[in-house]
């Protein structure tokens, strides 16, 4: 079973427009992190945020910001005034289990394009 | 490097060959991780290592693939007998200590295509 949807698959905004990209997950653990990863056209993932099931405070950095919500199990992440360079796939993760080293569990991704 | 480094970034191989493919993690990050990207999956977790030990193998998703790993250091990802199928991107992450679950840092990947 899918542990992270990420329903929107392809997002089309045109340059500063606010955009905000959905993530819900799903676990049975009561201690668990949730991640979002930026992959632009040349491959490598890039870190954006860690959140651990503890912190339910949203964060802003920049023109990010994210919306942490335990009672949707949501994760939501906004770009403001949204720029070309932010066009990429984002992916939301779960990591749940130590066994595995916490390793993220991802979601499909979130194709994000903007344009001029 | 600074960076997490995998090798080599593109390998097409013909069906039923092995190939391997090599991780340099950051130097002193102690867990290593392996992942596919393929379009039909997305991003599969395949295996972690805490050192040289790889407490978890569930992801692997068949007997044709093992991993390996020595010194703490470098891995490699093997695939016997490659299928078409098996072509996606393998990414290679490492962190400082999957206990206390600190950030992963991942390669650029190395892009398998079985002809």
């Amino acid at each position: 079973a899918q542990k992270v949807t990420q329903a929107q698959t392809e997002i089309s905004v045109v340059e500063k427009e606010d955009v905000t990209l959905d993530c819900v997950y799903e676990t049975r653990d009561t201690t668990y992190y949730l991640f979002w990863y930026k992959q632009p056209p040349s491959g490598e993932l890039v870190f954006l945020i860690r959140r651990n099931s503890f912190d339910e405070q949203n964060e802003i950095s920049g023109r990010y910001s994210w919306n942490f919500q335990k009672s949707t199990s949501s994760f939501n992440f906004t770009i403001t005034a949204s720029q070309v360079v932010d066009s990429a796939v984002y992916f939301c993760a779960l990591s749940e289990a130590p066994n595995s080293g916490y390793a993220l569990n991802f979601g499909k991704g979130t194709s994000l394009l903007v344009t001029p | 490097g600074a960076g997490v480094s995998q090798s080599p970034s593109n390998k097409v191989t013909e069906k039923g060959k092995d190939v391997e493919l090599r991780c340099d993690p950051i130097s002193g990050h102690t867990a290593l991780y392996w992942y596919r990207q393929s379009l039909g999956q997305g991003l599969e977790f395949l295996i972690y290592f805490q050192g040289n030990s790889a407490p978890d193998k569930s992801g692997l998703p068949s007997d044709r693939f093992s991993a390996e790993r020595t010194g703490g250091s470098v891995s490699t990802l093997t695939i016997q007998r490659t299928q078409q199928e098996d072509s996606a991107v393998y990414l290679c992450a490492s962190s400082l200590d999957s206990i206390l679950n600190t950030e992963a840092f991942f390669g650029q990947g190395t892009r398998l295509t079985v002809v």
